[in-house]
């Protein structure tokens, strides 16, 4: 699996959209973009994926730079809850195991009253 | 509800002690996955099983042992060889194939005393 880098820590204020970067630069063709977030003391939940088009969901927008070298994560009305240690993960996706992957530090994200 | 459900929540074990960590899903996947995760990282595979009766070692097997003998139960073995035992362990499992993401069970965090 291709490594990721993610800032350690962000902010946003409630209500205001956070945007959370991902850089994936030795990305190969067949690798998709997961994100899962971790709620302290939970298990990790996924979020989204994606292989190069923007995908968005009912958490979350994904938007996937056209050399796929870096991603964002777009969460659109950020709230109190969505405070968490946010993962980027990049993987094959055909044919594997879908949860062995390598999860790094990940990016802290704090939403701010 | 479908799900994968990890037990106990906390578990306390004397040095030396060998403790055995249960892991339960209904979901029908059929591949399972053990993480680590220590205070402030992320996730570091343990071990993880595709199909039944067949299992891999991750980056960080040394330590620990696993058995697949039901597509439901991947329990965890930690043994008295693992040299620091205390950590938060996650269970998760998928389907195999294309395209898919990983389910986390809510963790056991284990302290060794």
């Amino acid at each position: 699996d291709a490594k990721t880098t993610q800032p350690p820590s962000m902010d946003c204020a409630e209500g205001r959209a956070a945007n959370l970067p991902c850089n994936h630069s030795t990305i190969s063709g067949n690798e998709y973009v997961y994100w899962y977030r971790q709620i302290h003391s939970q298990g990790p939940q996924y979020i989204i994926h994606g292989l190069k088009n923007n995908e968005t969901n009912e958490m979350a927008s994904l938007i996937i730079t056209e050399d796929r070298k870096s991603s964002t994560l777009i969460l659109p009305h950020a709230t109190l809850r969505d405070t968490a240690v946010y993962y980027c993960i990049v993987r094959v996706a055909r044919g594997t195991n879908a949860g062995k992957s390598t999860f790094g530090d990940g990016t802290t994200l704090t939403v701010k009253p | 509800d479908g799900g994968i459900t990890q037990s106990p929540k906390y578990l306390f074990r004397k040095e030396g002690q060998n403790v055995t960590l249960s892991c339960e899903q209904n979901l029908n996947h059929d591949a399972m996955y053990w993480y680590r995760q220590d205070p402030g990282q992320g996730l570091r595979l343990i071990y993880y099983s595709q199909i039944v009766n067949d299992f891999q070692k991750g980056d960080i097997a040394e330590g620990y042992s696993v058995s697949r003998e039901k597509k439901e139960s991947f329990p965890l073995t930690v043994t008295s060889a693992q040299k620091n035992p205390t950590a938060f362990y996650l269970c998760a499992s998928s389907v195999t194939g294309f395209n898919t993401e990983a389910f986390f069970g809510q963790g056991t965090r284990l302290t060794v005393v």
